[in-house]
């Protein structure tokens, strides 16, 4: 079993819609949870981070950690045709110079 | 505020032969990390360097694969010889500290094909 698993997709919506994307991961020692855009033949953008459990909103996104199962979601509201990007989860211990484990990115278009 | 550069965008090798990949950091950033990211997969972490030493080189293949940071700025990744699997884009990223909280800022990457 991978550390951290990602649905690749790829996920097609239409403009307006709500999207949730997923990670499951199998260390439960890890504390902290962030969300990466990335868009074609760019690298990746910071776009949400979480500090253990709970839940987290910034305009359209919100993120959520579900440590009891391991299970992390990002939601975008109202999505629109410049969410389209592959969005990678990442994640990490909580003691310093740990490096980030990303999962394999889902791949999202979002139709006009 | 200026972001990570990387040089070049693109390398087309054939395998044993060597190239290298440039990185310049944001100013003021102690931290650097190299990443690896094959064709449909996340990033995964080569090296990572806080100013010129390096915290963390488990995952670096040394035996083809060398990295350095002189003066705790720009760093250089190299591989010689190239194998076919090496094929991947190459993430520089830069951090103001090195804690797993801090924000990581990355790079537009270098693509390698090797033939």
């Amino acid at each position: 079993q991978k550390e951290v698993e990602q649905d690749p997709g790829p996920l097609s919506v239409p403009e307006g819609a709500i999207v949730s994307l997923n990670c499951t991961y199998s260390n439960s020692a890890f504390q902290y949870f962030m969300w990466y855009r990335q868009y074609s033949r760019k690298g990746p953008e910071l776009l949400m981070y979480t500090y253990s459990s709970g839940n987290k909103e910034d305009g359209r996104f919100t993120a959520q950690v579900d440590k009891s199962s391991k299970y992390i979601s990002l939601f975008i509201r109202d999505s629109q045709p410049s969410d389209s990007a592959t969005y990678l989860c990442a994640m990490s211990l909580p003691s310093g110079n740990t490096p980030l484990v990303f999962g394999k990115g889902t791949r999202l278009s979002v139709i006009a | 505020e200026a972001g990570v550069a990387q040089s070049p965008r693109y390398k087309i090798i054939e395998k044993r032969q060597s190239v290298a990949f440039w990185c310049n950091p944001i100013s003021g950033h102690a931290t650097l990390y190299w990443y690896q990211q094959i064709l449909g997969q996340g990033p995964k972490l080569l090296i990572q360097f806080q100013n010129n030493g390096v915290v963390d080189d488990s995952q670096l293949p040394k035996d083809r694969f060398s990295a350095e940071r002189l003066k705790g700025v720009d760093s250089t990744l190299k591989i010689q010889p190239a194998k076919l699997e090496d094929s991947a884009v190459y993430l520089c990223a830069s951090s103001f500290l090195s804690g797993s909280a801090d924000e990581q800022f990355f790079g537009p990457g270098t693509r390698l094909t090797v033939l």
